[in-house]
């Protein structure tokens, strides 16, 4: 069975700080993928990135990045300099390979606090 | 541009009354079609998922029913609602190139059930 973990329930911060979301996975599969989306308060979940178990390149886009380390199992994503518009449930998944049917964490609420 | 369309956005209803959410995506063929729940607290709960019209896989058992009676259109439903059905539930769909292609989801109905 696939699990993800997002510890953190509610995380406030003040515009222009940064924050990290934990995400702690587990899966019996060689070959997955990983995701984060963001729901904002509009309710729709918006795709923000996407991983394979074979690709642990951390990446930067714009304001946010990901820290993908297999050894631990966890796929942390920060963003810096945080805005207002990013406050949003922030939710971390897991697929198995050739499998799109996702296993999601409960999700991170981030306040961004003007 | 692919777009996905999702409705009512919100519903009220008694307990015991029938359900129909319906969800229909433009700009694409032949897509995987989903349905999750989410409910208050939680993430999100794979109900349905469909890979071609008349193919429904349930994830969970529950009183809900879906179906795919066209390519591009995906139905929940429900003979009598029960308390626990509240929630917000939404629909998406994934192309077929590559493998775990991300998901785009709708935005959302919110369903209170009384």
């Amino acid at each position: 069975a696939q699990k993800v973990t997002q510890a953190q329930t509610e995380i406030s911060v003040v515009e222009k700080e940064d924050v990290t979301l934990d995400c702690v996975y587990e899966t019996r599969d060689t070959t997955y993928y990983l995701f984060w989306y963001k729901q904002p308060p509009s309710g729709e979940l918006v795709f923000l990135i996407r991983r394979n178990s074979f690709d642990e390149q951390n990446e930067i886009s714009g304001r946010y990045s990901w820290n993908f380390q297999k050894s631990t199992s966890s796929f942390n994503f920060t963003i810096t300099a945080s805005q207002v518009v990013d406050s949003a449930v922030y939710f971390c998944a897991l697929s198995g390979y050739g499998n799109n049917r996702l296993a999601f964490g409960k999700g991170n609420q981030v306040v961004v606090i003007p | 541009s692919q777009t996905i369309h999702q409705w009512p956005a919100t519903l009220v209803q008694p307990v015991g009354s029938p359900l129909s959410l319906e969800c229909t995506v433009e700009g694409t063929s032949n897509p995987n079609l989903y349905w999750y729940r989410q409910a208050a607290g939680r993430g999100l709960q794979l109900l349905f998922y469909s890979v071609g019209i008349g193919q429904i896989s349930s994830e969970v058992p529950q009183n809900l029913s879906a179906s795919r009676p066209q390519d591009r259109q995906f139905i929940l439903s429900s003979k009598k609602l029960l308390l626990s059905d509240s929630g917000f539930y939404l629909c998406a769909w994934s192309g077929r190139q590559g493998a775990n292609s991300p998901l785009h989801f709708g935005n959302g109905t919110r369903l209170t059930v009384t």
